[in-house]
């Protein structure tokens, strides 16, 4: 297995555009995990999903976040319109109720200019 | 509520010197403990987790329930061992397994 794949690496762009970044979790998995991370806050959970259902979305900070799992192998985080304190690291990580730990991705590193 | 915390954003050791990487949790039920480390701009890599009580690249953590407490050392540091490390409880509700991370702290390993 691959491990857990995103896309992009990197991402630049500009205020007010759309951004989406995408998740490809472990076969097999049915836990997927958000991440963000700063310098300031650290790493700080977005959402996950359960069975491509959301579970807990409290950690996406405004309207402007959102994400999808249309299925069991792809998930989608998506910020409309970005601004420039979303400048951050966008981690996924999957998992399942056998493993033990999560794991992550290489994430995203996303730059708002 | 579940919590972790770490006391220190920065650690800078000297290359041979010991190293602990204090972590402090906080929950009712049962815990399971880690730790992950980041290497710089790279993925977070589970290091090790207390129930397997293994040792990984020198590093290990014993779980102190009495002071509920998951340290992590490792009695010689190395320049390689730099990176931000994570201290992660899990627990488990009807839906599975969730993570809490602590703040991490960032390794120095100076040469």
């Amino acid at each position: 297995d691959a491990g857990v794949i995103q896309s992009p690496r990197h991402e630049v762009t500009e205020m007010g555009q759309e951004v989406t970044l995408r998740c490809k979790p472990i076969s097999g998995h049915d836990y997927l995990f958000w991440y963000r991370q700063t310098m300031m806050r650290g790493l700080e959970l977005l959402i996950y999903f359960n069975n491509n259902v959301p579970i807990d979305d409290s950690g996406m900070p405004e309207d402007r976040f959102s994400a999808k799992m249309p299925n069991a192998s792809f998930s989608t985080l998506k910020i409309q319109p970005s601004e420039p304190r979303d400048s951050a690291v966008y981690f996924c990580a999957s998992s399942s109720r056998r493993a033990s730990g999560y794991t992550f991705g290489s994430g995203t590193r996303l730059t708002v200019v | 509520a579940q919590r972790v915390t770490q006391p220190e954003k920065l650690l800078s050791v000297f290359k041979g010197a010991p190293v602990e990487l204090k972590c402090n949790y906080s929950y009712s039920g049962s815990p399971e403990l880690f730790w992950y480390v980041q290497y710089s701009r790279q993925r977070l890599q589970l290091l090790l987790r207390h129930i397997s009580r293994e040792s990984i690249k020198g590093f290990t953590a014993d779980l102190n329930k009495g002071e509920t407490s998951f340290h992590l050392k490792k009695p010689f540091a190395q320049e390689e061992d730099s990176a931000m490390y994570y201290c992660a409880l899990s627990t488990r509700d009807n839906y599975g397994q969730n993570f809490v991370f602590g703040p991490g702290t960032r390794l120095s390993v100076l040469p």
